[in-house]
């Protein structure tokens, strides 16, 4: 299995400051026929279901502000808050799809400083 | 637009089983995998498994293997999963969820709205 780690575990923000959430997959998840990142991050608020963020490790999903930024390639990604906002307040998690079982990072808990 | 409903919430005992489903609307229903996910409270997230309706294959996580049986009927787009032999560790939530691309499991772009089981003597 592909083993999902991400750091830091819990992070505070400042309202408008800049949150950065890291994730490592143990093997590389770049698909070489399509040259794709198999790499997506979710936003999950509290009381609530997961909510695809970023798929192919930067592609923004339709109506995510654009302050939520992806990046990486292969076995190191980053998922940055450009200007954290009082309603990013939630845990996100990566997650690979290279290869079943699909596998889901820890968690980072995002939290206004 | 896509929507999965699932099935209430569940109190079962210990060593007893459970089955959730996941009514499947908007979209077409057989080309596209349904994986199911659970949380435990206050934990992070795990996939069970999925099946491609088409195919009617499952694929499951090891841990689960033996355990669990995923399901789905194209006839009434809901899919199904049951998990024997519950212990107090499989109390969480459960959710079903469905990417966008057909014939592969990829980001998970809709989800249900979670089935609450609670396992407990």
């Amino acid at each position: 299995d592909i083993v999902m780690t991400q750091s830091p575990d819990s992070l505070a923000v400042s309202l408008g400051e800049r949150a950065t959430i890291n994730c490592k997959s143990s093997q590389s998840v770049l698909y070489s026929s399509n040259n794709r990142n198999h790499l997506t991050w979710y936003q999950q608020r509290p009381g609530q279901p997961p909510k695809l963020l970023i798929s192919w490790a930067s592609t923004r999903e339709s109506g995510v502000p654009d302050r939520f930024s992806g990046s990486g390639s292969g076995t190191d990604f980053t998922l940055t808050i450009s200007s954290l906002q009082a309603e990013d307040v939630a845990v996100y998690y990566c997650q690979q799809h290279f290869t079943t079982p699909l596998t889901f990072g820890g968690g980072t808990k995002v939290e206004i400083k | 637009q896509v929507q999965l409903v699932q099935s209430g919430t569940e109190i079962k005992k210990p060593g007893s089983s459970v089955k959730v489903s996941c009514k499947a609307s908007g979209g077409t229903f057989s080309s596209y995998a349904i994986s199911w996910v659970r949380q435990a409270p206050g934990r992070g997230l795990e996939w069970i498994g999925g099946i491609i309706p088409f195919f009617a294959t499952a694929d499951y996580a090891q841990k689960f293997q033996g355990r669990v049986t995923i399901t789905a009927y194209e006839s009434t787009t809901t899919a199904y999963m049951e998990l024997n032999n519950l212990k107090s560790e499989d109390t969480a939530f459960y959710y079903c969820a469905r990417g966008n691309l057909r014939d592969a499991y990829t980001s998970l772009n809709y989800w249900g709205q979670g089935t609450l089981v609670t396992v407990s003597s």
